[in-house]
């Protein structure tokens, strides 16, 4: 049964700086892994998609790479910014299931 | 449409009340998720459906959950006999095919509070 496990569980930073969350999984049987933010009250918005034969994809001041025979990605937010300040899930697709970790939840303060 | 819609957006219910929850997926999307958040925790998944594949029901969690989706189309989650911790958001996810290759696109959800 595939596990995603997401480090750490909550980060609180100043506005500017770079940082990086975590994702790891126990199956490397993936199809992809996707990246997603969830807002207070609100459904997951899909932020990257990294097929399992890519390596990273980027998309504005975020990156998001994959090492699937190590079973991690990482999401790297460039120049954080108090609108980025939300929950942060990885996802992870096998055949038939889509396997969520508990997610990170970042504020980014003024 | 343009992206999952999902019906009511909020519903409260009185304990021991049958309840059905919609969504409606992108137009094309083969593959359609459901999952429950309750307050501060993960998204547990639910059942998914491929096409006209026998859904995965793996994941309800007791039988007064069920679902159904005819083909591609809209599918429902109900619940029977409404119990306090089945109070929840509901999200549902659809995608473009059901193998490799397409991410997910989620609904805004339905809140479900039962009193």
């Amino acid at each position: 049964k595939q596990e995603v496990t997401q480090i750490p569980a909550a980060l609180s930073v100043p506005e500017g700086e770079n940082l990086v969350l975590n994702c790891s999984f126990t199956d490397s049987a993936i199809y992809n892994l996707q990246w997603f933010r969830q807002d207070p009250g609100k459904g997951l918005t899909s932020l990257l998609l990294i097929q399992s034969s890519q390596r990273e994809q980027t998309s504005g001041r975020l990156n998001a790479s994959l090492d699937k025979s190590s079973g991690r990605s990482t999401l790297y937010i460039a120049a954080s910014q108090p609108g980025d300040s939300a929950t942060y899930l990885c996802a992870v697709r096998g055949y038939s299931t889509l396997t969520f970790g508990k997610g990170t939840m970042l504020l980014v303060s003024p | 449409g343009a992206g999952v819609s999902q019906s009511p957006s909020n519903k409260v219910t009185e304990k021991g009340k049958d309840v059905e929850l919609r969504c409606d997926p992108i137009s094309g999307h083969t593959a359609l998720y459901w999952y429950r958040q309750r307050l501060g925790q993960g998204l547990e998944f639910l059942i998914y459906f491929q096409g006209n594949s026998a859904p995965d029901k793996s994941g309800l969690p007791s039988d007064r959950f069920s679902a159904e989706r005819t083909g591609e189309s809209v599918s429902t989650l109900t619940i029977q006999r409404t119990q306090q911790e089945d109070s929840a958001v509901y999200l549902c996810a659809s995608s473009l095919v059901g193998g490799a290759g397409s991410g997910y696109t989620f609904g805004s959800g339905t809140r479900l509070t039962v009193v």
